[in-house]
């Protein structure tokens, strides 16, 4: 069963401020892993999403690196901002079920 | 181009009834899929319909059923209602789930007393 953690749950900031959050993985016959954010008490929004095949995805001042050998990615926020402050979650979909796996989130407050 | 909509946003409901909750995707997607987000849980993977076909299903007991119609709605029924089953019940579109991002509507919060 795919297990997907999430270091570290909470990450409090100030503006400027170039941040690293992990996402781990158990089992690495994955399909492709995503990147979203959420805000408080919404939906979630795509941020990147990053194919078994690929080893990094970039958009903006965001970038996301893949590496299934070790289970891992890790998505890079530079220059945070007030706005960036939302919990991020890492979704894998794995390979043959098709079932995507959520990680509990990493809380992000960027304060001015 | 309008996003995924959810109705109703808010829903109060007592043990043992069941509820029904609406989901109308972004024009042209196929593939809508249902999540389920509780504090204890975390968000986890209900099922998925495309074309009016389930094709995929996670871990949830037979309670949670849906469907998906023609001009590709979905409905997700909870028959049945238990006090665990409340959460935060989110729908998902794409032209493909697997291969393509998903977008996701704002949530319909369920309460069970």
């Amino acid at each position: 069963k795919q297990e997907v953690t999430q270091i570290p749950a909470a990450l409090s900031v100030p503006e400027g401020e170039n941040l690293v959050l992990n996402c781990s993985f158990t089992d690495s016959a994955i399909y492709n892993l995503q990147w979203f954010r959420q805000d408080p008490g919404k939906g979630l929004t795509s941020l990147l999403l990053i194919q078994s095949s690929q080893r990094e995805q970039t958009s903006g001042r965001l970038n996301a690196s893949l590496d299934k050998s070790s289970g891992r990615s890790t998505l890079y926020i530079a220059a945070s901002q007030p706005g960036d402050s939302a919990t991020y979650l890492c979704a894998v979909i794995s390979g043959g079920s098709y079932i995507p796996t959520f990680g509990r989130g990493t809380s992000l407050i960027v304060h001015p | 181009k309008a996003g995924v909509t959810q109705t109703p946003r808010y829903l109060i409901k007592t043990r043992g009834q069941q509820v029904t909750l609406s989901c109308s995707p972004i024009s042209g997607h196929r593939s809508v899929s249902w999540y389920q987000q509780t504090p204890g849980q975390g968000l986890q993977f209900l099922f998925e319909y495309f074309s009016e076909t389930q094709r995929n299903k996670g871990n949830f007991p037979g309670r949670f059923s849906g469907r998906q119609f023609s001009n590709s709605r979905s409905e997700m029924n909870v028959s049945t209602l238990e006090l665990g089953d409340s959460a935060l019940y989110l729908c998902a579109s794409s032209q493909d789930r697997v291969k393509e991002t998903q977008y996701f509507g704002p949530g319909t919060r369920l309460l069970v007393l």
